[in-house]
This record gives structure tokens, C-alpha cells and sequence, in this order.
């Protein structure tokens, strides 16, 4: 069976401060993981996806996250957050397939000047 | 190229009706996702279809249906609306299914009365 778990539901930085947004995943099969960005009234849109090739992955915006087995993580990180990265973000797991394909509860990320 | 396009963007309706929501993928892309979204019960997986067979279905009850059509545009509909049926109704395409980048439309926001 797979899960996904958003650690925070709500996290809060201040400008030009780095961006920790945590994730923990359960998956029967080497899974494909996501991290996607929500605006306001908007769709999400993909920040990036490990597919196991490397597992330190570069997204856009400046985001990356880093694929941790052992402890079963897909951390997103940022060095230095934006006004403009305030927005709620899903971590997602999906099985190789693609059939089946869970979302994490969300994190909402606030950005103070 | 165009994105996906989710018609219409805001809806009203009345408890006891049905509505039927548009979904054009973008093109190429086979696999059209649903997912309702809420404050309370997050982002939720509706159903997956890919070259018009309904692959995946998530835990919702009967009164929603969907279909694709041979040029991969989806509809979703929901019969005997409830007012819990409002919700953000978001649609995402894919060339081959969730495992590969999905591509979300801005959503229908429906509201029941």
C-alpha cells in the first residue's frame, strides 16, 4: 500500500531564509515521487520528480529535493525563500505504473518580509 | 502549446441537480486525472482515464461518473448535487498516466445551494 505524509501543515519563514517543506512516503514498489505548488484559485504545477535516476533532484525556482530510501523522505528544500514561493505544496507518490497515485495532505508556506 | 483547459472555470447549482464538468487535455496526452479539492478533506484522487477506459477510481460514491472521449477530452459528472459537493474540481493530463508529469487545469470552482 502506499502513503504520503506532509510533516507540517503549515510552515512559516522569512524572506531570504531557507525552506524545509518535509515529506515521508510508504510505497510496496519503487515509486515515482512528486512535488508540486498551488497557488491561490490556481492548478498545480510541478516543482520537480524523482523517477530513480538521480537522487538528488533540481526542480524550478530554485527547489530541489533529495530522495532518502532509508529513510523513506522526499525533503523540499530551497536556500533562500521568495515572497513569491508563499503557496501550498503536495508531495506526491505515484507507483511506476502510474495507477495509483496518492497525495500528501499539503503544506501551506508562508513568507514574511 | 496549450495547457489544459477546465470549462467552466465557476459554477453554481442547486442541491438535487447534476452538472457535468469539461476537461480538454493538453494534446498528445492521453490520461485525464479528476481530483476534488476542499479545505477540510484536501486533494482527493476522482478517476483516471486513459484512451477512454476508466483505469483508476478513487472512494467516492456512485453520483460521480466520468468518461473520455476519443480525442482524450474528459467530462466528469455529478448527479443529485450535495452541498459537501462543493469543491475546487481540478483535472490533470498526462502522456501515459500519474507516473509521468500531469499537467493541471485551473479548476472548476462549484458551489451548491
Amino acid at each position: 500500500a502506499q502513503s504520503v505524509t506532509q510533516l507540517d501543515s503549515h510552515v512559516s519563514v522569512s524572506e531570504g531564509t531557507p525552506v524545509l517543506l518535509r515529506c515521508n512516503y510508504s510505497s510496496s514498489y519503487s515509486p515515482s515521487l512528486f512535488w508540486y505548488v498551488q497557488h491561490p484559485n490556481k492548478g498545480l504545477q510541478l516543482l520537480l520528480k524523482y523517477t530513480s535516476a538521480a537522487t538528488l533532484v533540481k526542480g524550478i525556482n530554485g527547489f530541489e529535493a533529495e530522495f532518502k530510501k532509508s529513510e523513506t523522505s522526499f525533503h523540499l528544500t530551497k536556500p533562500s525563500a521568495h515572497m513569491s514561493d508563499a503557496a501550498e505544496y503536495f508531495c506526491v507518490v505515484s507507483d511506476l505504473g502510474g495507477f495509483k497515485t496518492i497525495f500528501g495532505a499539503g503544506t501551506r508556506l508562508f513568507v514574511k518580509a | 502549446k496549450a495547457g489544459v483547459t477546465q470549462t467552466p472555470r465557476y459554477l453554481i447549482k442547486t442541491r438535487g441537480q447534476q452538472v457535468t464538468l469539461s476537461c480538454s487535455p493538453i494534446s498528445g496526452h492521453r490520461s485525464v486525472s479528476w481530483y476534488q479539492q476542499t479545505p477540510g478533506q484536501g486533494l482527493q484522487f476522482l478517476f483516471e482515464y486513459f484512451s477512454e477506459t476508466q483505469r483508476n477510481k478513487g472512494n467516492f460514491p456512485g453520483r460521480f461518473s466520468g468518461r473520455q472521449f476519443s480525442n482524450s477530452r474528459s467530462e466528469m459528472n455529478v448527479s443529485t448535487l450535495e452541498l459537501g459537493d462543493s469543491a475546487l474540481y481540478l483535472c490533470a493530463s498526462g502522456r501515459t498516466g500519474m507516473n509521468t508529469e500531469a499537467f493541471f487545469g485551473q479548476g472548476t470552482r462549484l458551489t451548491v445551494v
